[in-house]
């Protein structure tokens, strides 16, 4: 049971540049979230989605893309990489919701330069 | 307005001392509140949560939520070398999906 997996766990952007992050879970959980940790300024949620075909919008979602196609599956992609983009993003997933609480993923630190 | 207030810390404190973390919270509609370990470049993992007013005791760790104050604080009792931390909070409304409300973070380190 691999809980929640991120690919890549580490990446150096140039700006202007776009990538994917990969998120996958294996619980079967249908609310799935993306946040971006900065030093200092806590977790700050970027999109989430309460099922496959289903995304809507955090708090800091300008920049950034998601898709839903399956339960598993929950990427995040990045167009045009700026300097501001350069942060800790984790990936979790919930059984339901904010009931009980997330499984994060181990993160992916990415640079943009 | 969806804020959680945590002192970032860091707070030092020698083995087998109780630790206390706390946090204020200021949205009225938090129902659910979690408190997160997280080690240094790992994701954070979950340690407790409790729903609405009172304790929830597991281990060493005991949580404890006041609504009519919106206070949370986390109690380690025995702390050991392995507790030292960040420590967050959060918060969220009741069956709400739209993600959980963090504090920043409190650092703990537990001198051996």
């Amino acid at each position: 049971n691999a809980g929640v997996t991120q690919t890549p766990k580490f990446r150096i952007l140039k700006i202007g540049q776009s990538m994917t992050l990969q998120c996958t879970q294996d619980m079967n959980h249908n609310y799935m979230y993306w946040y971006r940790q900065d030093p200092g300024m806590g977790l700050k949620l970027i999109y989430y989605s309460v099922g496959a075909g289903i995304t809507d919008k955090g708090e800091v979602p300008n920049g950034y893309n998601v898709s839903r196609s399956t339960t598993e599956d929950f990427p995040l992609r990045l167009e045009l990489a700026a300097p501001s983009q350069t942060s800790v993003y984790f990936c979790a997933s919930s059984l339901q919701g904010n009931n009980y609480g997330y499984t994060f993923g181990s993160g992916t630190r990415l640079t943009v330069v | 307005q969806k804020e959680v207030e945590q002192d970032p810390g860091p707070l030092s404190v020698p083995e087998g001392a109780i630790v206390s973390l706390n946090c204020t919270y200021s949205n009225s509609a938090f129902q659910y509140f979690m408190w997160y370990r997280q080690y240094s470049r790992k994701g954070p993992e979950l340690l407790m949560y409790t729903y609405s007013s009172g304790n929830k005791e597991d281990g060493r760790f005991t949580a404890q939520v006041d609504k009519s104050s919106k206070y949370i604080s986390l109690f380690i009792r025995d702390s050991q070398p392995s507790d030292s931390a960040t420590y967050l909070c959060a918060g969220g409304p009741g069956g709400g999906a739209d993600g959980l409300t963090f504090g920043k973070g409190t650092h703990l380190i537990i001198q051996p």
